[in-house]
């Protein structure tokens, strides 16, 4: 199956500030999906990207697929606290999606 | 529409104790799963059924059986309860096509003393 690694595992950011995470695979991936987890929540679907080169955005987020089809992006600009949480971006194999750690964010206010 | 419902939302059971986690999903969705999550370990899959009838196994089956007897319904039975099977658990569901996006319960609560 496809592996994908998530990093940073950990962003601690200022409120207002704007940062990245990055999922990266070694094999070239047909799509790829994030997901969010409020503290306390459930993962909720977020965009999935398709296409080579992909930008799709939801209001502060920014969603890029790589050219090559190995890598994704997720960029918030101005963070919020409502940006709390864990961001993932699963494997996919057949049916199974397979979530790592995620990217856990903390907001400092 | 509800989408995913799982119950209880909490539980505590004692070593040895068995019991079923219930989840059920209104939106008519072949593909049904379970997975735990862990403090730093992410979701991790038990099992998972891509219809009514068919069950298999993901990355952590054991001490754990599933069963598909209608596409509504996947029930998540410990048999033997153990203290590494505090955990949260989640049920999602998703269509057929393996573009479609998960739809996660709001999971479960477990703790074994």
């Amino acid at each position: 199956g496809q592996q994908v690694m998530q990093i940073p595992q950990y962003q601690h950011v200022q409120e207002g500030e704007d940062f990245t995470t990055y999922c990266n695979s070694s094999t070239t991936l047909s799509n790829i999906q994030w997901y969010k987890q409020r503290p306390g929540g459930h993962p909720v679907f977020l965009i999935q990207l398709v296409k080579s080169g992909e930008v799709k955005k939801q209001k502060r987020l920014t969603f890029q697929f790589g050219e090559a089809k190995k890598n994704s992006s997720l960029h918030i600009t101005a963070t919020q606290t409502t940006d709390v949480g864990t961001y993932f971006c699963p494997t996919s194999n057949d049916y199974k999606l397979s979530f790592g750690a995620g990217t856990t964010v903390t907001v400092r206010a | 529409n509800a989408g995913v419902t799982q119950t209880p939302k909490f539980q505590v059971l004692k070593t040895g104790q068995s019991m079923t986690l219930q989840c059920a999903q209104d939106m008519n969705h072949e593909y049904m799963s379970w997975y735990r999550q862990d403090p730093g370990m992410g979701l991790r899959l038990i099992h998972y059924s891509v219809g009514a009838g068919i069950t298999d196994q993901g990355e952590v089956p054991n001490g754990y059986n599933v069963s598909r007897s209608t596409t509504e319904d996947f029930p998540l039975r410990l048999l033997s309860a153990a203290p590494s099977q505090t955990s949260v658990y989640f049920c999602a569901s998703r269509t057929r096509g393996t573009n479609s996006p998960l739809h996660f319960g709001n999971g479960t609560r477990l703790t074994v003393t």
